[in-house]
């Protein structure tokens, strides 16, 4: 099982360049979800899904889209990043919601020139 | 609306002391409540959980917290603390949506 992994690592950017950021699972999980976390901020929810072609917004969705085609996917982009994007980004899923342990990717740092 | 408070963003203790990381919540049924840590460069992991039931839960890593109502509260607590332990400890509540609620986060620094 490797559990919840991201792609890529690390990423630097231009302002205005896109990209997107890749979420799998493995442990067949209806929720997942995408933070972002900034020094003081702790973690903040930008989009999240409770099955496979269903999203929802967070927190702080501006700037963002996701999409779940497969139930194991969750995709995070920005079309045109901005140097407020530069953070960490989370990935998480679990089983039950809320009420249920989140497991947790290693994260994606990303910076915004 | 579920929320949680962490009043500690720094916490400093010296190997070997003893440690106590506060958290209070706002729910408005039965919480489900959990302690995460994250260390440096890495993704949260779980420590403990609580559902219901004994109100003293024992986690992974030699962590306890205690659940009370009555406070609010579920405090994170280790009786002797390793320089392996020095990282962000996060507060979380679920149970109201599909969102669980996280505390802004305690550092802890362990001195030798």
């Amino acid at each position: 099982n490797a559990g919840v992994t991201q792609t890529p690592k690390f990423r630097v950017l231009k302002t205005g360049q896109s990209m997107t950021l890749l979420c799998a699972q493995d442990m067949n999980h209806e929720y997942m979800y995408w933070y972002r976390q900034d020094p003081g901020m702790g973690l903040r929810l930008i989009h999240y899904s409770v099955g496979e072609g269903t999203t929802a917004k967070g927190e702080v969705p501006d700037g963002y889209n996701v999409s779940r085609l497969k139930k194991q996917n969750f995709l995070l982009g920005l079309e045109s990043a901005a140097p407020s994007q530069t953070s960490v980004y989370f990935c998480a899923s679990n089983a039950l919601a809320s009420t249920d342990t989140q497991y947790f990717g290693p994260g994606t740092r990303l910076t915004v020139l | 609306a579920q929320s949680v408070t962490q009043p500690d963003i720094h916490i400093t203790v010296s190997e070997g002391a003893s440690l106590e990381l506060r958290c209070n919540y706002s729910y408005g049924a039965t919480p489900y409540l959990f302690w995460y840590v994250q260390s440096p460069g890495q993704g949260l992991q779980l420590l403990l959980k609580y559902f219901s039931g004994d109100t003293l839960v024992q986690g992974i890593k030699g962590f306890e917290a205690e659940f009370k109502r009555s406070q609010s509260s579920f405090n994170l607590r280790k009786p002797s603390v390793h320089w392996s332990d020095a990282a962000e400890y996060f507060c979380a509540v679920g149970g109201g949506s599909y969102i669980p609620t996280f505390g802004r986060g305690t550092s802890l620094i362990v001195h030798p």
